[in-house]
Parts: C-alpha cells; structure tokens; sequence
C-alpha cells in the first residue's frame, strides 16, 4: 500500500526552465510535507516543507505547492540548473499517531530523477 | 550543525554472516529511523524508534531488527545476511514535526 506516490520516475529539463516535480499521497492524516534531494551515494538532504495549514511555501528558487483536497503536492524549481541533477524525493507524516503520542514517521515516495541540461 | 554518521560507507558480507550497521546522532532527536534505498522503490523504512528501548516495524522489517540502547544510537542488525539485503542503507534522525536529518548511507553488498 504505497501511501506516497511519485508517478514520474523521471524528468529532463533544459537549464533556465522550471522543473515541477509531483506527488500524490492517499492518507488524509498526513499533515507536514517535505522534499528531498539526493546525489549518488550520498544522503538525502532536506530541501524544504509544507505543513497542511498552508497551501504554498518558498525558499529561493524553490516552492511546494500543497492542494489539500486532491491530496496532490508539488515542487517547482525556477530556474533550474545543472547542479540540480539528482533524485528528489517527496516525503509525507502526521505528528501524532491514532494513540496520540508524538510520533515522528516519514513516509516517502519512489523518487525521480532530475536531469537538468545546459 | 546535526550530525548523523552511519559507521560504514561501504560493506562487504557473505550470505549467512550477522551484519550490524551502526547509526550515531549529535542533536538529542527522540525519532531514529532505518531505511532502504532501491532504484524504482524509494525509500523504505525498515525500522524506527521514538525513544530509548522503543521500536516500531516499518514497512519491511522481515530480516532485520535494531537495538536502541542510548538515545543516539540506533544499530540496525541483519540476523543472516542474504542477497536480497543488498542495498544502500539510510539512517535518520528527526525531532518530532521538524524535518529528518539523513547519514551518508551504507552501501551494503551481500555476496
């Protein structure tokens, strides 16, 4: 049961362009959203986040777009370069579990691979 | 800055072996994770912990279990290596709804 969804394995974009990653989750009690980039061989390294109270947050030339009703986030890059190249991955959580401790689960999607061209 | 460091970059095991991969995390994070990294399935999370002798089974726990003996370390323990746990090996460290802090991974090859 794969409760975040990145249908795009990949993603080819000319450098200058945006580059708009996607992301579908299916449980409504996800409520804090976040990207991630990763290089070969390395670990992932957080880019940015979302909580479900907001429908949009930016940083730099990075923004995630939330729509809470079609359970759809977004990471748009504008513009994008070369160094951009990597696998993003989106991620999704709820604070508190159905007990209602403080529970901090990350649930990712399968990633996709971003080629940004020169 | 937080700091997690996974104690291997690179391992090497033979099928059968009992493998211990060990996660360190400098930032006092109540939540540790463990996941894999396979090419078209993302990252799957094996194990997580949410306090000191508290584990929780992620989505593919068959194989491996963990240990947390002090609040930052999380040992991830392969019972019997098999070729099939031939991965890239992520720790995770993370204070409650604040984002996860990522180690350099382990990539494990059983062979």
């Amino acid at each position: 049961d794969q409760q975040v969804k990145q249908n795009s394995p990949s993603l080819s974009v000319q450098e200058g362009r945006i580059s708009i990653l996607n992301c579908d989750y299916t449980n409504s009690m996800f409520d804090y959203f976040l990207w991630y980039k990763k290089y070969p061989a390395e670990g992932p390294t957080f880019l940015i986040s979302i909580s479900s109270i907001k429908d949009k947050n930016e940083d730099g030339r990075f923004t995630v777009f939330l729509n809470k009703s079609a359970k759809h986030l977004s990471l748009h890059i504008v513009p994008s370069q070369p160094g951009d190249s990597a696998v993003y991955f989106c991620a999704a959580s709820s604070l508190f579990n159905a007990g209602g401790t403080s529970y901090g689960k990350l649930t990712f999607g399968q990633g996709t691979i971003l080629t940004v061209h020169p | 800055d937080v700091k997690v460091t996974q104690s291997s970059r690179y391992l090497v095991k033979r099928t059968g072996e009992k493998v211990f991969l060990e996660c360190v995390q400098d930032m006092d994070h109540e939540n540790m994770f463990w996941y894999r990294q396979d090419p078209g399935l993302g990252l799957r999370l094996i194990y997580f912990s949410y306090d000191v002798k508290m584990k929780e089974k992620g989505d593919i726990p068959e194989g491996y279990s963990v240990s947390r003996e002090k609040k930052e370390r999380f040992s991830l323990i392969l019972e019997s290596a098999s070729t099939n746990q031939t991965s890239m090996y992520l720790c995770a460290s993370r204070f409650r709804g604040n984002e996860a802090f990522f180690g350099q991974g382990t990539r494990l090859t059983v062979v």
